[in-house]
């Protein structure tokens, strides 16, 4: 079993759509990490938490540390919002990141 | 641009050959990560530095991998005698605390 597992693997949803992407993980972490690729491989942070919620304009970011697991929200979603999203967490003491396998959202207009 | 940057950003090669990859991370920052990512997956730790320290390697970094990062400033990734396995993106990565900034990864291509 992965230490960090992402649920979808694959998302299809029509624009402005309301969108959920899971993550849970089983060790114990300093941060959980968002970040976005897009084709072509560059991977842009989103939020790192550690407890609560995060917001950034759309996306939303939630972490429970009891149930380890973090949800990402994009609401009003939209095609450019089309990516692969992955989460990662990083433990204490060197901050290396262990990345679940991502999940591919399509966004259709 | 003060982002990270890697060169190059696409390698072709032939197997056995030998490759380097370099990163340049941002100037402030301490830290230098390698990940690999294959296709579909995401990526995975190869080996980290603090300054100039490497202070952890993955099990996946094989003899055939090395790494350096003189002075503390850029990186530098070799790969040995290359296998058609090896073909992937290596992603670098830089920080000063515990928020990541990524390069634009190479993509190795082992023929």
């Amino acid at each position: 079993k992965n230490e960090v597992e992402q649920s979808p693997q694959n998302l299809t949803a029509q624009e402005g759509e309301f969108i959920t992407i899971n993550c849970s993980y089983s060790v114990g972490i300093s941060a959980l990490h968002w970040l976005q690729q897009h084709p072509g491989g560059g991977i842009v942070s989103l939020f790192m938490l550690s407890s609560g919620k995060k917001k950034h304009g759309r996306l939303i970011a939630t972490i429970n540390i009891q149930e380890k697991h973090s949800s990402l929200h994009i609401t009003a979603s939209h095609p450019r919002d089309s990516a692969v999203y992955i989460c990662a967490v990083s433990n204490f003491g060197n901050e290396k990141l262990t990345f679940g396998t991502g999940t591919r959202l399509t966004i259709i207009p | 641009d003060t982002g990270v940057s890697q060169d190059p950003r696409h390698k072709i090669t032939k197997r056995g050959q030998n490759v380097t990859f370099r990163c340049d991370p941002i100037s402030e920052h301490n830290r230098l990560y390698w990940y690999r990512q294959t296709l579909g997956q995401g990526p995975e730790f190869l080996t980290y530095f603090q300054n100039e320290a490497q202070l952890e390697k993955s099990r996946l970094l094989s003899d055939r991998f090395s790494a350096e990062r003189p002075k503390g400033s850029f990186s530098t990734l070799e790969i040995q005698r290359t296998e058609q396995g090896d073909s992937a993106m290596y992603l670098c990565a830089s920080s000063f605390y515990e928020e990541q900034y990524f390069g634009p990864g190479t993509r190795l291509t082992v023929t």
